[in-house]
């Protein structure tokens, strides 16, 4: 399996405010990614980032923020939770971003925003 | 916009076979994606197809037909592990992965 933790695994927290995931990888993937899953929807690409402090916005980026200071950390930040951002969300890496990117999920975040 | 049609559920027999299917809508194709995720876990690689016809890989093949917009995923010899949600993923023109919601496959014994 590839080397992907995040943390924490599982959060409750309360509307307004603050909160930041962390994903590791061991990999050395350049790309990295968050997601956030919700039943009856699709995974939906929250931000990527492309290299070290290089990241782009997905689907659903209103709300969020992220930063990669080092090849194996991407850390995605609520500002201030809403109950609409209550969602599993889980990071994934792959090695190459363009053509056979198979990417490799980490194990998820269940996060519940009151 | 940019669409991945699945049936939401399927139910299976044990030791039968099944067809999954998947429609897609995309701007640009450049390959599609099956994944496995079982219930409370990530999603894990199961087959990628970026020219058509039949990838065959164990119990699994995976089967795409871009002038359709058209792919399916065929499970053999069902086991009971088997049961989970198959999801389908389409690399758009911008090399972006476009999800669809999922099929929630039961296996009854």
């Amino acid at each position: 399996d590839a080397g992907i933790t995040q943390s924490p695994r599982h959060k409750v927290t309360e509307t307004g405010t603050p909160v930041t995931l962390r994903c590791h990888q061991t990999e050395n993937h350049r790309y990295m990614y968050w997601y956030r899953q919700d039943p009856g929807h699709g995974l939906r690409l929250i931000h990527y980032s492309y290299g070290v402090k290089d990241t782009d916005k997905g689907e659903v980026s209103d709300g969020y923020s992220v930063s990669r200071s080092k090849t194996e950390d991407f850390l995605l930040t609520l500002e201030s939770a809403t109950s609409s951002q209550t969602s599993v969300y889980f990071c994934a890496i792959s090695e190459a971003g363009e053509s056979y990117n198979e990417q490799f999920f980490g194990p998820g975040t269940r996060l519940t925003v009151l | 916009g940019q669409n991945i049609d699945q049936p939401t559920e399927m139910t299976a027999t044990e030791g039968a076979i099944v067809q999954i299917n998947c429609t897609y809508q995309t701007s640009g194709f450049n390959g599609l994606f099956w994944y496995q995720q079982h219930a409370g876990e990530a999603p894990t690689f199961l087959s990628y197809n970026v020219l058509d016809g039949l990838e065959e890989k164990g119990r699994f093949s995976s089967f795409l037909s871009r002038s359709k917009g058209y792919s399916y995923l065929l499970l053999k010899e069902l086991q009971m592990k088997d049961s989970a949600s198959y999801l389908c993923a389409v690399v758009d023109s911008n090399y972006q992965l476009i999800w669809g919601a999922g099929t929630k496959l039961i296996i009854k014994p």
